[in-house]
């Protein structure tokens, strides 16, 4: 199974502040995804990202979400203003396309909103 | 959009036993099924998976099945195994592609406990 890795492992932050989460991409790996985890309940699909741009949202991933791959590299998700039910687990997970569906996640980074 | 419902949310069988989950789906289009298995505090991990134009697929002690017209799929692990305890999401999507990107739709979970 190819690797995903994502940093931090843990976030703890203030409410109202903002926290970046990241993903490293696999090579030939053409779509990314963030998804969250609200502990004790089912993963829940945030943003889908394709060719540099955001190709598909969830309801949740409002105005104070955005995601970027700011050097073409690492492939991140902002969170502006952090409220208390943003504390979660999010994973990034990543999909080669074409004849290959498989999405394979990352460890992922809890969050703790305080 | 698409809604995914899965049942039941909790099995406990004991060892050797076989556990059985059922999902089901709403949107027709979705043509990718995969099964993950999550242990706690650690990330979804891609157990098996099957395509729409499959009816089932086995890999070792699990299996899946997929019944289209029905709209339901299931996951069959026989021989259960103290190993085997953890959660197990079902999933449908539109594979990415084309017009499509991919995205997961999950149903709630199944908490799996199997008992020495």
């Amino acid at each position: 199974e190819p690797e995903v890795t994502q940093t931090p492992s843990h976030q703890v932050t203030q409410m109202g502040q903002e926290v970046i989460l990241r993903c490293v991409p696999i090579s030939n790996h053409l779509y990314f995804y963030w998804y969250r985890q609200i502990l004790g309940q089912k993963v829940e699909f945030l943003v889908s990202f394709y060719n540099n741009e955001i190709s598909e949202k969830s309801e949740i991933f409002d105005d104070q979400f955005s995601v970027e791959r700011p050097d073409g590299s690492n492939f991140t998700l902002k969170i502006r203003s952090t409220k208390l039910e943003d504390s979660a687990m999010y994973f990034c997970a990543q999909a080669r396309g074409g004849w290959s569906y498989e999405q394979y996640f990352g460890p992922g980074t809890r969050l703790t909103v305080t | 959009g698409e809604n995914v419902e899965q049942h039941p949310s909790t099995l406990s069988v004991q060892e050797g036993d076989s556990a059985v989950i059922k999902c089901t789906y709403s949107d027709s289009a979705s043509n990718y099924f995969p099964w993950y298995k999550q242990e706690l505090g650690k990330r979804p991990q891609l157990i098996i998976d099957i395509r729409s134009n499959v009816g089932e697929k086995k890999d070792q002690r699990i299996a899946v099945t997929l019944n289209k017209t029905a709209k339901h799929f299931s996951l069959h692990i026989t021989e259960t195994q103290p190993e085997d305890s953890a959660v197990y999401f079902c999933a449908a999507s539109r594979a990415a592609g084309g017009t499509s990107y991919g995205k997961l739709t999950f149903g709630q979970g199944t908490i799996l406990t199997v008992h020495p």
